[in-house]
């Protein structure tokens, strides 16, 4: 496979369960990205690992956790969630940008197709 | 904090060149990036301006004035098949994040 994989591509959960999402890059990046997709508003930035460090948007909900045990594979652990939280999730991956400054590659994300999550 | 704005909505028909415009505020710069995404499908890179002026790649161009904070993406020639959602993006020197507008949805009609 190649590009960047998201696994499943819908998920219905309800309120009380736990679920993961899974992404898988084959693009030799170094950078993973979770993004949320609601409609009518801005991709939202959830989370950033880059070189193994973690960058996090402080108004994600706990009841979000990530997990990125390499720099091919990320997770998004999800536990107790809302419905508000129903939206497509993007996973995306590039080139760490970290020392990079305007290096092309750095500023180029690979999207994956998404989970699709209904909460009920 | 950082915040991008873009028309929410454009028509044009088949054949025609339309502009969508892009105004960003971020707590650092860069460089803007427009991506496309078809119903349903995964947003797709088209272009990146980290310098001001115009970058072009066929039959899209993509323009950048840091000194407005304000770029666009052209397209010409309109085909069908770029009725779809287009949104810039932004990178601030804050570490590695990437921040999006709303998006713009272009509708081609014949």
């Amino acid at each position: 496979e190649t590009g960047v994989t998201q696994t499943p591509r819908h998920l219905v959960m309800g309120m009380t369960n736990k679920k993961s999402l899974k992404c898988e890059q084959h693009l030799g990046h170094n950078a993973m990205y979770w993004y949320k997709q609601s409609a009518k508003k801005p991709l939202e930035l959830m989370f950033v690992y880059s070189l193994e460090e973690r960058v996090e948007n402080n108004s994600v909900p706990s009841r979000f956790s990530p997990e990125c045990p390499n720099s091919s594979h990320l997770f998004l652990h999800l536990h107790t969630l809302q419905p508000e939280d129903s939206a497509l999730y993007l996973c995306a991956s590039s080139q760490s940008p970290m020392d990079r400054g305007l290096f092309h590659g750095a500023n180029v994300l690979t999207f994956g197709a998404g989970s699709r999550l209904t909460v009920l | 904090g950082q915040s991008l704005e873009q028309p929410s909505e454009v028509t044009a028909v088949e054949g025609a060149i339309v502009q969508i415009n892009c105004t960003y505020q971020t707590s650092g710069f860069y460089g803007l990036s427009w991506y496309q995404q078809h119903d349903g499908g995964a947003p797709t890179f088209l272009s990146y301006n980290a310098l001001d002026g115009l970058e072009e790649t066929g039959r899209f161009s993509s323009f950048l004035s840091r000194s407005d904070s304000y770029g666009y993406l052209l397209l010409q020639e309109l085909q069908m098949k770029d009725s779809a959602s287009y949104f810039c993006a932004v990178r601030d020197s804050n570490f590695n994040k990437f921040y999006f507008g709303s998006g713009t949805k272009l509708n081609v009609k014949p």
